[in-house]
């Protein structure tokens, strides 16, 4: 079945470092969305991506849906506090179910 | 505009006892989506519900679970005779459109309920 794998599983960094987390499809994808988890809250939509090489832009966050919609990536620019969490990407190949990947969790030291 | 509501927030059970879970969408949305979260995993899909139809169940377990989104009143997920490995966190999302091809609308999440089983 399709799959949806994440990198990093972690990723920790200093207060104004960037942050990048990327998003890998077994199948081709229609669209791809990306959420973020708080620790101990629940999902929230951020974006949803959907033409092949398609960036989209919210502030410090950057998305980007690769040419094949096989691949995902998000780019924070200088962290902050409040950026920490679990972002999660989730692919939906025509299924008509989302698959998500396992998430990259987010530290950021002040 | 409330969102989606589950509860209990928290459950506590024993083993073989019966859990059952609660999900009220956002209003206007006829479409239910359950998943399962373990500790540092991602979200598991587990079935996906319209009103008085099951849509797809596939990420379910074939025993002990059902799930069910009767014409009135809250998407139910029922785990029947509970064991320890069903400990984790059980999310409810909503839209107000199917997912179809291209055509994807967002997911609303509610604020989980916790299982666990002792």
């Amino acid at each position: 079945g399709q799959q949806v794998m994440q990198i990093p599983q972690y990723q920790h960094v200093q207060e104004g470092e960037d942050f990048t987390t990327y998003c890998n499809s077994s199948t081709t994808l229609s669209n791809i969305q990306w959420y973020k988890q708080r620790p101990g809250g629940h999902p929230v939509f951020l974006i949803q991506l959907v033409k092949s090489g398609e960036v989209k832009k919210q502030k410090r966050l950057t998305f980007q849906f690769g040419e094949a919609k096989k691949n995902s990536s998000l780019h924070i620019t200088a962290t902050q506090t409040t950026d920490v969490g679990t972002y999660f990407c989730a692919g939906e190949g025509g299924s008509e179910k989302l698959v998500f990947g396992k998430g990259t969790k987010l530290t950021v030291n002040p | 505009n409330a969102g989606v509501m589950q509860n209990p927030r928290h459950l506590v059970r024993r083993r073989g006892q019966e859990a059952r879970l609660r999900c009220s969408p956002m209003k206007g949305h006829s479409h239910v989506y359950w998943y399962r979260q373990l500790p540092e995993e991602g979200l598991k899909f587990m079935v996906y519900l319209q009103k008085e139809n099951i849509i797809d169940e596939s990420g379910m377990p074939k025993e002990r679970f059902s799930a069910e989104f009767p014409k009135e009143g809250p998407s139910i997920l029922r785990i029947q005779q509970v064991v320890r490995g069903d400990s984790a966190a059980y999310f409810c999302a909503s839209s107000p459109i199917a997912l179809v091809a291209g055509v994807t609308d967002t997911q609303y999440f509610g604020p989980g309920t916790r299982l666990t089983v002792l």
